[in-house]
């Protein structure tokens, strides 16, 4: 059963676009949700987390919406650029234990 | 930031033989650490976790005597691949949660090719 689900599989924007990747949970449990960014042949890259008390957090280009109603959060990826072509998992915990990931999404943004 | 390194960061070997893969949190302390295991264009999978000075939690369908992890200290989580052999070959991750503040820290990989 997968624990968290993500969506779209794959997402290609031009230069400038705002890239949005969703994920949604069911287990109201989860407090900790962590987005990461992994590019090829490398280990995953923490972006940017939030906790179910703010709707919203922004890091730079990188914004996490968060539904706790809805149990969904999605990143935002203001000005994209080429170089943020990577693959975004989102994921999902409780009390620091054990990640639940989303399978991914391949994100390509074009000159 | 937190950094966590693994080392080797690739290795081809025979098949039959063993390999070791240390996980080390370089400037932190880290309880606990997460074995994964990732074939290309897919999720992470969860193969294990690692406790420090206790037997590590596999999941199901990991062969732990095939997958022997030992966490002996605060900083260092190292796997084994025992008797590897070419549908071992994968991408090996390990990742280590701050003790202090629950999130995880990710190494960079090692590439495993058994021929």
């Amino acid at each position: 059963q997968q624990q968290v689900k993500q969506s779209p599989q794959s997402l290609i924007v031009q230069k400038g676009g705002i890239p949005i990747i969703n994920c949604a949970y069911e287990n109201t449990a989860f407090d900790y949700f962590p987005w990461y960014q992994q590019f090829p042949g490398k280990g995953p890259a923490l972006l940017i987390a939030i906790r179910p008390d703010v709707s919203e957090k922004k890091e730079g280009r990188f914004t996490i919406s968060f539904n706790k109603s809805a149990k969904q959060f999605s990143l935002h990826i203001m000005d994209s650029q080429p170089g943020d072509s990577a693959t975004y998992f989102c994921a999902a915990s409780m009390a620091g234990n054990q990640f639940y990931f989303g399978t991914g999404t391949s994100l390509t943004v074009i000159p | 930031g937190a950094v966590v390194s693994q080392h080797p960061s690739w290795v081809i070997c025979k098949s039959g033989t063993s390999v070791k893969i240390e996980c080390r949190s370089l400037d932190f302390q880290a309880t606990t650490m997460f074995w994964y295991r990732q074939f290309p264009k897919q999720s992470l999978m969860l193969m294990a976790t690692s406790n420090e000075g206790s037997k590590a939690t596999y999941e199901q369908g990991v062969e732990k005597d095939k997958f022997l992890i030992n966490h002996a200290s605060l900083t260092l989580s190292t796997l084994t691949v025992t008797s590897a052999h070419p549908e071992d070959s994968s991408f090996y991750i390990c990742s280590a949660r701050d003790w202090e503040w629950g999130e995880q820290f990710f190494g960079p990989g090692t590439r495993l090719t058994v021929l």
